[in-house]
Formats: structure tokens, sequence, C-alpha cells
């Protein structure tokens, strides 16, 4: 069992803040690298799905890189506003872990006050 | 467009109980997932299934079993419930494997007492 880390555990910014989360994994067999944006009372919701070493994508106000070389990713929110209140999750998939297997990270949970 | 339906959404179980948490997808996904989330735990697989017919043991499968004969449902059993399995479960289902994005239920929140 691989281990996902996630940091910082929680954040509380302001309004118009931009900020950043971090997840690392093991480099070894790496595979891919998802991010979920998971609100409370709903169901994790798909940010991003990442594979190549220096891959960065970007939706909307949020972006992500990925290194995997040495095994991290950062996700970034530039201009935090109140409806980016979430936890973020990430998830790493290894290439020996069984056919489709993701290990989730416990998530950064992300307040964002007007 | 239902995507992933779960029911029940929630269920109070007395000890030793048994019960069938079931999942539906209609996007004609080929693999399907159980997970278990705890707080301060993040999610955890229960068991997983790549299609009908073809399941297996995630990280947590200990009280648990499962079953695939469709491509479309994947229930999940609770035999004998304890409280330990006192969770909010989500199903789970991906087109294919570990470069597709997880589309998730609404969660089945299940306390046993």
């Amino acid at each position: 069992i691989l281990n996902v880390e996630q940091s910082p555990q929680s954040l509380h910014v302001q309004e118009g803040d931009s900020t950043n989360f971090t997840c690392s994994f093991p480099s070894s067999n790496f595979y891919a690298l998802h991010w979920y944006r998971w609100e409370t009372a709903k169901s994790p919701e798909a940010l991003f799905v990442m594979t190549l070493n220096g891959d960065e994508k970007k939706k909307g106000r949020i972006s992500a890189t990925l290194n995997t070389k040495e095994g991290y990713s950062y996700l970034y929110i530039k201009g935090s506003q109140p409806e980016d209140s979430a936890t973020y999750l990430c998830a790493s998939a290894l290439m020996n872990s069984g056919y489709s297997t993701l290990t989730f990270g416990k998530g950064t949970m992300l307040l964002v006050s007007p | 467009n239902a995507g992933v339906t779960q029911t029940p959404k929630f269920r109070i179980l007395k000890i030793g109980q048994s019960m069938t948490l079931q999942c539906t997808q209609d996007m004609n996904h080929n693999y399907m997932y159980w997970y278990r989330q705890d707080p301060g735990m993040g999610l955890k697989l229960i068991y997983y299934s790549v299609g009908a017919g073809i399941t297996d043991k995630g990280e947590v499968p200990n009280g648990y079993n499962v079953s695939r004969s469709t491509t479309e449902d994947f229930p999940l059993r609770l035999e004998l419930a304890a409280p330990s399995q006192t969770s909010v479960y989500f199903c789970a289902s991906s087109p294919r494997g570990r470069t597709d994005t997880q589309y998730f239920g609404p969660g089945t929140r299940l306390t046993v007492l």
C-alpha cells in the first residue's frame, strides 16, 4: 500500500487570496495522478488527471503541476472565491497496483471567507 | 442522464443485521468501485470490478462482499454488520483504468448501532 500525503490538512483564506496545496506520492512505478474537488454533502468531482512529468493542467482559476521524478503535485487556486470552499483530494495510481485502483490522500480542506 | 446512483441514502442497522447497498451506473463504464469514507481518513477502496463477472478486493474488504452480474450494477453486501462499518459509502465508475476519471455516486450514510 502506497502512501499519498496531502498538506496542509486545512486552510482558511480570504476571498481574493491565491493559495496552493501539495500532494506527495511515491515516485517509483508512477502511472497517473488525479485531483478531485469535494464539496460538503456532495460527492467528489474530477478536476484533473495527469500522467506526464512536467505536465501542467488548468481549469479556470485552478491549475495543477506534476513532478513524477520527485513525487509531488501542486494545486493552485488564483483569486480564491467562497465557492471554492471544498476538500481537495489527490489520488495516485501505480503501474503495478492492479487493473485500475487509486490510492487517495486524506485531502486538504479549504475555507474561503468573503 | 443519471450517472451513478446509490440507494439508500441513509440507513441505520443493528449489530448483526445484513444489508445490500445498491449502485447503478448508466454510462456503460467497465470499471466500478466501492469506497468508504471515515472522518479524517480519506477514501478507502473496499472492492472493485473491471467488468461483469470480475471483482477484486481493495484495501479494506473484510466484512463485505460484492457481485457484478451486469455492467450497470455493482451491489455491496454487508453481512453481520458491526459498529466499525459505520461510515459513508461511495460507489464510483470509470470507463477503463488508471488514467480515467472516476465518477462518484451521492453516497450512502450507514450507522450501525
